[in-house]
């Protein structure tokens, strides 16, 4: 247990569906990020969050679009997805964005677009 | 972003000391150095942090030598539960600093 939280552990989707992930961390972190790891890939940096503000969004299709309402909660807001788009999505936290941060994992969820 | 060369790949048995090695030619003043570990299907690890010189806690050591260019995880004793992905990450704000590389896999066997 991390300390961050992602539900749903798994999502089976159609390409026309909407969906959402939410991650939730108690940690009191200012910092919070959404990673994709798809098969024998490394993890791919999506979007960060610090003090609920966008900080980077690292060129990702329109079709996922990131939520932070407070520094405890982020979501990924999913539509009319690829299957490629099928991969592990991972949330994480830390306490700030300085030199020698922390960071962590939820235990991600596990996308499935059919 | 200071760019991460690691081995693809390392192989051990179980009780045997592993030194992964980093490398991290452009690495910049105020960067650290991180490594991560992660198990399949799981959000990675955090393992150990270092700037300089040597680094150790209750699951590893880091040495970090003068010149900062490259940096080695050290993990004493392994065991089968070890076998995992280590990540070397190199920056010094969230977004640099929580970039991943390739990693290296390794397996330890009995």
């Amino acid at each position: 247990e991390t300390g961050v939280t992602q539900t749903p552990r798994h999502l089976v989707m159609g390409m026309t569906n909407k969906k959402s992930l939410k991650c939730e961390q108690h940690l009191g972190h200012n910092a919070m990020y959404w990673y994709k790891q798809s098969a024998k890939k490394p993890l791919e940096l999506m979007f960060v969050y610090s003090l609920e503000e966008r900080v980077e969004n690292n060129s990702v299709p329109s079709r996922f679009s990131p939520e932070c309402p407070n520094s405890s909660h982020l979501f990924l807001h999913l539509h009319t997805l690829q299957p490629e788009d099928s991969a592990l999505y991972l949330c994480a936290s830390s306490q700030d964005q300085d030199g020698g941060t922390e960071a962590f994992f939820g235990q991600g969820t596990r996308l499935t677009v059919v | 972003l200071a760019k991460t060369t690691q081995p693809i790949s390392m192989d051990s048995y179980e009780g045997q000391e592993v030194n992964i090695t980093c490398s991290h030619n452009n690495i910049a003043t105020n960067d650290y150095i991180t490594w991560y570990q992660q198990f399949p299907s799981q959000g990675p690890r955090f393992i150990i942090q270092g700037y300089k010189t040597k680094v150790t806690n209750e699951v590893a050591s880091l040495f970090i030598p003068a010149d900062r260019k490259s940096s080695t995880l050290s993990l004493p004793r392994v065991s089968l539960s070890d076998t995992a992905v280590y990540y070397c990450l190199v920056g010094n704000s969230g977004y640099s600093t929580l970039t991943f590389g390739k990693g290296t896999m390794l397996l330890v066997s009995p």
